[in-house]
């Protein structure tokens, strides 16, 4: 079944303590992508890429780091977490958003972190 | 600077009837449009789309309708059924500035739609 798969789905954390959210394709797609969804504010996105070892920023990327070393992983890790970073994150893959067409993304089930 | 805005939050609507929700944008360089659902503790997953260049695209019980000029875009259902109780979130496409020929993607707040039985 092709589908994005993310780990953990539910993570309570205290400041400080750093941690990483897993996020996996089975699809080959090239691009990947980091959202978090908060009351009011939407999905605004972390951090993207565009291929193996092509990252870049999003609109909300303070905070957070990615690395993209295989195509199928890509990874969201906080070194500090902080209380504002408590939220909902989606992570999501298509294939390349270049040229004609709506590429559409393929969105994981999300990961709820609590950081007290 | 939220440049695409879903200004209601929520919706009721009867079974049966038609559901209607919408979205404004204030970017005209805007050149896809997506609508999305998403259930309660699962991702988003896609609706229908539509091109800029199209004033209306349909699929099913799903017709999605786009107005240029007013910038506004609209997904209607119907009928509805309980089954489509979700959150709808629109979703725009535009090109980035860098790198040269990519896109991304600007999602609206959402609207929780709940269908009456």
């Amino acid at each position: 079944e092709a589908q994005v798969t993310q780990n953990p789905r539910y993570l309570i954390t205290v400041t400080g303590k750093k941690l990483t959210v897993t996020c996996s394709q089975n699809m080959n797609h090239e691009y990947m992508s980091w959202y978090r969804q908060d009351p009011g504010l939407g999905l605004r996105q972390i951090y993207y890429s565009m291929n193996v070892e092509v990252t870049d920023k999003g609109d909300v990327p303070e905070g957070y780091k990615v690395s993209r070393k295989e195509k199928r992983n890509f990874p969201l890790i906080l070194e500090s977490p902080s209380p504002n970073q408590t939220s909902l994150y989606f992570c999501a893959s298509s294939f390349a958003l270049r040229g004609s067409g709506a590429n559409v993304l393929t969105f994981g089930a999300g990961s709820r972190l609590t950081v007290l | 600077d939220q440049q695409v805005k879903q200004n209601s939050p929520s919706l009721s609507v009867q079974e049966g009837r038609i559901s209607i929700l919408n979205c404004d944008y204030t970017n005209s360089m805007f050149d896809y449009f997506l609508w999305y659902k998403k259930y309660p503790a699962e991702g988003p997953t896609f609706l229908i789309s539509i091109s800029s260049i199209k004033d209306k695209n349909e699929d099913g019980r799903f017709t999605v309708f786009l107005n240029k000029s007013a910038k506004h875009l609209s997904l209607h259902i119907v009928p509805s059924q309980p089954g489509d109780s979700a959150v709808y979130f629109c979703a725009a496409r535009r090109r980035r500035i860098y790198p040269s020929g990519t896109y991304k993607y600007i999602f609206g707040t959402g609207t929780r739609l709940k269908v009456l039985a």
